[in-house]
């Protein structure tokens, strides 16, 4: 089976910190992997995603991912967080099921940039 | 640019009465998505479709049904609201590829509140 782990519900931090936003995925074949992002009152919209090759990805707004395979990790971060950055963010990974395909999400990681 | 559509943003119904969420994406994806977003639980996936009239069950499809008569809209249809189906819902759709890499694509979510 896969599941998403998000092991921070919430994750509080001043402008121009660096932040981590953890993942871990459980899955037993080849996976590929996603970050959303859910700014307020809005839908989700894609950060970046790990399909295969270079570990480290680059995404929208200056976040990057990096796909470790040995601790099944694919955590988000950003070296200087701006105000705006304030959303939830969600890391999906995809499963097969019954012939057909879906992402799995995880809880969710609200993340707070304070000034 | 993606855009996908949905009927309502905010919807308040009565306990019994039957609920038509709407969903329209113009980009000519194969793939369409409902889920119900609850804080702490993040997204779980209601139905799917991956084509006209085809729909497989998710992860929660109890209270719930759907309909898919052509390729760009897909209907969730609660057919006696209960208070426990309060919830935020987003719809999504996506590309059908054999490597199930292709992003999905969010509405912007309708609350609907069951009094």
């Amino acid at each position: 089976a896969q599941s998403v782990t998000q092991l921070d519900s919430q994750v509080p931090v001043f402008e121009e910190a660096p932040v981590e936003l953890r993942c871990n995925y459980s899955s037993s074949v080849s996976v590929y992997l996603f970050w959303y992002v859910q700014y307020p009152n809005q839908g989700l919209q894609l950060l970046l995603k790990y399909l295969s090759g270079s570990t480290l990805v680059k995404g929208i707004n200056g976040f990057e991912a990096e796909f470790n395979k040995s601790q099944t990790s694919f955590h988000l971060r950003k070296p200087s967080v701006h105000i705006s950055d304030t959303a939830e963010y969600f890391c999906a990974v995809r499963l097969f099921q019954g012939g057909s395909e879906k992402l799995v999400f995880g809880k969710g990681t609200k993340l707070t940039v304070n000034p | 640019d993606v855009k996908v559509t949905q009927s309502s943003r905010y919807l308040v119904k009565r306990t019994g009465e039957k609920v038509f969420l709407e969903c329209v994406q113009d980009m000519d994806h194969e793939n369409m998505f409902w889920y119900r977003q609850d804080p702490g639980l993040g997204l779980r996936l209601i139905y799917f479709s991956y084509d006209v009239k085809m729909k497989e069950k998710g992860d929660i499809p109890e209270g719930y049904s759907v309909s898919r008569e052509k390729k760009e809209r897909f209907s969730l249809i609660l057919e006696s609201a209960s208070t426990n189906q309060t919830s935020m819902y987003l719809c999504a759709s996506s590309l059908l590829t054999s490597g199930g890499a292709d992003t999905q694509y969010f509405g912007p979510g309708t609350r609907l509140t069951v009094l």
